[in-house]
């Protein structure tokens, strides 16, 4: 089972504020079968990247991901009000498995 | 408009079962393969089984094997999750998600999810 780790579990910021939101898999993930999701209280989870870096549909151009390999990154460029949610990255090239999230929080 | 709607959650003493539902709408249900992924209460994502669009090919969390069933109906364009032996660790929201690409995948779209209490 691949392992994902996702720090920091918290992140503290302001609106317009720059994001960065990492991912790390215990072994290679195949392909850059990476997925990250946004959860908000209540809601279900929403895609948002896939592949590791391209967008869902209807996803704004501020979300970007990257990485490859066993280290990816979630960026949100400048963060909206409706940004802050709890984030979640998933590997799809074995079974697959969620990472622990990172919740993004005003400060 | 994709939909997939949950239901069949509910409280259920430990060593019950249930059968979770989910109604899916608005694409070609036979096309895609479905997944359940599940969220105890405060806590994190687990996948939970998914299985293909033809249903010959499914796949289960170690946590769950043995113990729950994933099946699906391409008539009624709803997948099911038959969950025996229930525990307290698996209390959880429950969310049916459609498979985006092939079996093993990312989940492209979905539910509100049912939440199943397993409580003496």
């Amino acid at each position: 089972e691949i392992v994902l780790t996702q720090s920091p579990g918290t992140l503290s910021l302001s609106p317009g504020d720059r994001a960065t939101l990492s991912c790390r898999a215990s072994q290679t993930v195949s392909s850059s079968y990476l997925a990250w999701y946004q959860q908000k209280p209540g809601q279900a989870p929403r895609l948002l990247i896939y592949g590791a870096s391209s967008r869902a549909t209807g996803i704004p151009d501020r979300f970007s991901g990257s990485g490859s390999g066993t280290d990816f990154t979630l960026t949100i460029s400048r963060l909206e009000p409706e940004d802050f949610a709890v984030y979640y990255c998933q590997q799809y090239g074995t079974s697959p498995t969620f990472g622990g999230g990172t919740k993004v929080g005003i400060k | 408009d994709v939909q997939l709607v949950e239901s069949g959650g509910g409280l259920v003493k430990p060593g019950g079962s249930l059968r979770l539902s989910c109604a899916a709408s608005g694409f070609t249900f036979s096309s895609y393969s479905m997944n359940w992924v599940r969220q105890a209460p405060g806590k994190g994502l687990e996948w939970v089984s998914s299985i293909s669009s033809s249903g010959s090919y499914i796949y289960y969390a170690d946590s769950v094997r043995g113990r729950f069933t994933i099946s699906r109906d391409n008539a009624n364009n709803s997948p099911y999750l038959q969950m025996n032996s229930l525990r307290a660790e698996d209390t959880a929201v429950y969310y049916c998600a459609r498979g985006a690409r092939g079996v093993i995948s990312f989940f492209d779209y979905w539910g509100q999810g049912t939440l199943v209490t397993v409580s003496s």
